[in-house]
């Protein structure tokens, strides 16, 4: 099976700033992928898709990149409402990164 | 809107069994694969099941295939999570969550339920 390793498991950063978590697969998963946000106490909620589509209604300082086995989640100009968990998914067999827990510094 | 609400969960010794349902509105529920997703604090997010729009092909990781069991009612805009032979290990939050056209990501998922298998 894909493994998808997330990095890092946990970051702190300022209101303002902009933030990148990365998503390794242990193959080619050929842009496969989508980002999820989970806020406390809240289900995921579906940020990209497609590895760089945003999902309607997802602000535009979430961005998605990457290709082959490495993807990435970029978030412009931190907000408040920013703070939360990020999961990457991999089509296949619908395998998901162990997440990425965003706090304000 | 999209709504997906679960209900079903609760405290069920191990071995014994459990049923899931999920009510969808906003959507045509008829036109949609649809999934269950779990989460615990140390293995994450876990893809459980994921049924076809007809409910006519079902999928299940390996860890449940035999005991537990996907179905949907379209007429009824429900899923259904029949779990079966529970195990400690199948202790979670449980998610329905609609899958997109395409069948390759959780474009909406309901409030979660907790199911705790325990003696």
């Amino acid at each position: 099976d894909i493994r998808m390793t997330q990095s890092p498991a946990s970051l702190s950063a300022s209101l303002g700033e902009t933030v990148n978590i990365e998503c390794l697969a242990s193959e080619d998963i050929y842009s496969d992928l989508a980002w999820y946000q989970q806020k406390p106490g809240k289900s995921p909620q579906l940020l990209i898709y497609n590895a760089n589509s945003l999902q309607n209604g997802v602000p535009s300082r979430f961005s998605g990149s990457g290709s082959g086995t490495q993807y990435s989640l970029k978030i412009n100009s931190l907000q408040s409402e920013d703070v939360a968990t990020y999961f990457c998914q991999q089509y296949n067999k619908y395998t998901f990164g162990a997440g990425t827990k965003l706090e304000l510094k | 809107e999209v709504q997906l609400v679960e209900s079903g969960g609760g405290l069920v010794q191990p071995g014994r069994s459990l049923k899931l349902s999920c009510a969808a509105s906003g959507f045509t529920f008829s036109n949609y694969g649809m999934a269950w997703v779990r989460q615990t604090p140390t293995k994450g997010l876990e893809w459980v099941a994921s049924i076809s729009t007809g409910g006519g092909n079902t999928y299940y990781r390996d860890s449940v295939k035999g005991r537990f069991t996907i179905s949907r009612d379209n007429a009824k805009n429900t899923q259904y999570l029949q779990m079966d032979s529970l195990r400690s290990e199948d202790t979670a939050t449980y998610y329905c969550a609609r899958l997109d056209n395409s069948g390759n990501y959780f474009d909406y998922w309901g409030q979660g339920v907790m199911v705790t298998v325990s003696s």
